[in-house]
């Protein structure tokens, strides 16, 4: 069954550092997404991207965050210098053409700021 | 997008249905009612959903009133591993072209015992 994939599982950085989060969407899925849960709390929104450009993005996604599609197989989140409070696991998912209601997603990348 | 209500936690034992009910009194004609099952460290999972009466896959069933003001997710003979967070989701129906966010809540922890 295909899935979602993302790399690293781990990552340790320093304050004021960039990251950069990758995600392989499933092969032909059009809508892709990525959220956030801070330990112990819940599942939050930060973006979405289709047709190669932003769809929508919470209050969250400021301007430290950034995502691209840089190839057909790649969609990445950047934090160009992440916070305390940006740590956090990180999930990518993605929904097939004509039925977005089903978000699957990846198995998400800990990113822990120090 | 209708809020959504339901319980914090839930105990079950091994073998026994679990019944997990959620209540979503706004919900509107083109919304969709979503679960979505996770287990910790790990991203979320599509479990099932409906628009009204009953939805079964080899998971779980969904039982949807006339109303759809609530829903009722179904796990039939519950195992270990079925512990993990539930949540209900309302969601907006795609008609193409547009992403579409997901609005997660807290969620139902459900604790299966031996």
């Amino acid at each position: 069954e295909p899935e979602v994939t993302q790399t690293p599982s781990h990552q340790v950085t320093q304050m004021g550092q960039e990251v950069i989060l990758r995600c392989v969407p499933i092969s032909n899925h059009l809508y892709f997404y990525w959220y956030r849960q801070i330990l112990g709390q819940k599942v939050e929104f930060l973006v979405s991207f289709y047709n190669n450009e932003i769809s929508e993005k919470s209050e969250i996604f400021d301007d430290q965050f950034s995502v691209e599609r840089p190839d057909g197989s790649n969609f990445t989140l950047k934090i160009r210098s992440t916070k305390l409070e940006d740590s956090a696991m990180y999930f990518c998912a993605s929904t097939e053409p004509g039925s977005s209601e089903t978000q699957y997603f990846g198995p998400g990348t800990r990113l822990l700021v120090l | 997008l209708a809020k959504t209500t339901q319980p914090i936690s839930m105990d079950s034992y091994e073998g026994q249905e679990v019944n997990i009910t959620c209540s979503h009194n706004n919900i509107a004609t083109n919304d969709y009612i979503t679960w979505y099952q996770q287990f910790p460290s790990q991203g979320p999972r599509f479990i099932i959903q409906g628009y009204k009466t009953k939805v079964t896959n080899e998971v779980a069933s969904l039982f949807i009133p006339a109303d759809r003001k609530s829903s009722t997710l179904s796990l039939p003979r519950v195992s270990l591993s079925d512990t993990a967070v539930y949540y209900c989701l309302v969601v907006s129906t795609n008609y193409g072209g547009a992403t579409n966010k997901l609005i997660f809540g807290t969620g139902t922890l459900l604790a299966v015992q031996p």
